[in-house]
Formats: structure tokens, C-alpha cells, sequence
């Protein structure tokens, strides 16, 4: 595969429930980012990561536990979410911090 | 803080018509300037970037000028089809710290 990978695509999940995002990506960067993009909203930034240390935790509610194991792959661990956590997760990559994004496809998380 | 303004949609136009989307930047520092497109069901995708001043960016018939006298980088298409109906962000960014406007969504039809 190449570029940026998400899976599941569609996540749908009581509030109860642990589940995790996963991204990986295919193009030797070395840092990758959550993005939750919500219907009417702008983008937000959620984590940032650069050489698997975290740079940036953008306020981000501890529901939301980021994981990234190496350069290549980042997690999104879920638990106890709210109904407004629905949203499209974005998962992105840059070669470095200055660089231009890379976007996988997403997630589209549904919490009931 | 840093943030980016981009004209709010929908905008709705016909095939072969000329699309403008405003977008203005806080300037600090000295970021750069990135137009991205969404396509439905999809991730954000690089659509053309400038990283300083006066560079233009261009793609697929898209321009867009980093003007920093204005503030500005508006992204332009002379003659738009219906395969560029998407939504698209405009993005400042610098040291990894990306602000994204709210996107436009366009729609071109027939």
C-alpha cells in the first residue's frame, strides 16, 4: 500500500465501549498528526507527533489517548465517549514539521 | 493566535465558469500557505502550496499567489468542471503547527 492508511473506516461504538483508530503511513515521514474534523466546523488539530515523541496535545479531552509506536504507525485509543466525540478523524503525515500534510481518508466514528 | 479566513460556501456555478475563494492569513512569523481539496468520503489532499512571499502555487488549473502585502492567497480556476466539486481548505503553516480555514464547499454544475 501506499501513502496514508485508516482503518476501520467506519466505526460505530457505544459510549461504554474501547476501541482504537489506526493509522499507518507508507511515505518515510517522520511526523504524523490526529485531526477531528466535525459537520460545520473547522479542522481541529488534536496530537502531533515528530520521531514518535508527542510535540503538541491541542487541550484534547483524556477520552482520547494517542499512541505512536514508531514513525510509521499512530493509534487513537478510545474510551468513554460522549455523543458530540462523532466526527471524521483524520490521520495525517509530513516528512517534517515544516513540510506539507499528507491526509488518509479517515475514520468516520459514530458514538451512540 | 494564528489563524486563516476563508470565504464561506456553498458556492454554486456552472461548468466553464471562473471560480475565486478568498482566504487571508494571520502573518506571523513566516508560514506557508497551502490550499488543500476534499472530494466526499475522502481525506484532504495537497492541492498546491507557496512558501513565501510572491510564489505562486498551481495544479490542475488552480493558481494561487502568496501575497503578503494583503495577507491573501485566494485560489483561482478559470474554467471549472464538474469533477471539481469538493469542499477546499485553505492552511497556514509553520513548525508543524497547521491552521486550516473552514472550507468552502463548491459546486459546479452542468
Amino acid at each position: 500500500e501506499t501513502g496514508v492508511t485508516q482503518t476501520p473506516r467506519h466505526l460505530v461504538m457505544g459510549m461504554t465501549n474501547k476501541k482504537s483508530l489506526k493509522c499507518e503511513q507508507h511515505l518515510g515521514h517522520n511526523a504524523m498528526y490526529w485531526y477531528k474534523q466535525s459537520a460545520k466546523k473547522p479542522l481541529e488539530l488534536m496530537f502531533v507527533y515528530n520521531f514518535k515523541e508527542q510535540t503538541e496535545n491541542n487541550s484534547v479531552p483524556s477520552r482520547f489517548s494517542p499512541e505512536c509506536p514508531n514513525s510509521s504507525h499512530l493509534f487513537l485509543h478510545l474510551h468513554t465517549l460522549q455523543p458530540e466525540d462523532s466526527a471524521l478523524y483524520l490521520c495525517a503525515s509530513s516528512p517534517g514539521l515544516e513540510d506539507e500534510q499528507f491526509f488518509g481518508p479517515g475514520t468516520r466514528l459514530t458514538v451512540l | 493566535g494564528d489563524s486563516v479566513t476563508q470565504m464561506e460556501g456553498p458556492v454554486t456555478l456552472s461548468e466553464e465558469a471562473c471560480l475565486t475563494i478568498n482566504c487571508t492569513y494571520t502573518a506571523t512569523g513566516y508560514p506557508s500557505l497551502f490550499w488543500y481539496v476534499q472530494y466526499p468520503g475522502e481525506g484532504l489532499q495537497l492541492l498546491l502550496k507557496a512558501t513565501k512571499a510572491d510564489d505562486k502555487g498551481s495544479n490542475k488549473g488552480f493558481e494561487a499567489t502568496y501575497r503578503k502585502e494583503t495577507t491573501s492567497f485566494h485560489l483561482e480556476k478559470g474554467s471549472v468542471q464538474v469533477s471539481d466539486s469538493a469542499v477546499y481548505f485553505c492552511a497556514r503553516g509553520s513548525w508543524g503547527k497547521f491552521q486550516f480555514g473552514a472550507g468552502t464547499q463548491v459546486v459546479v454544475t452542468p
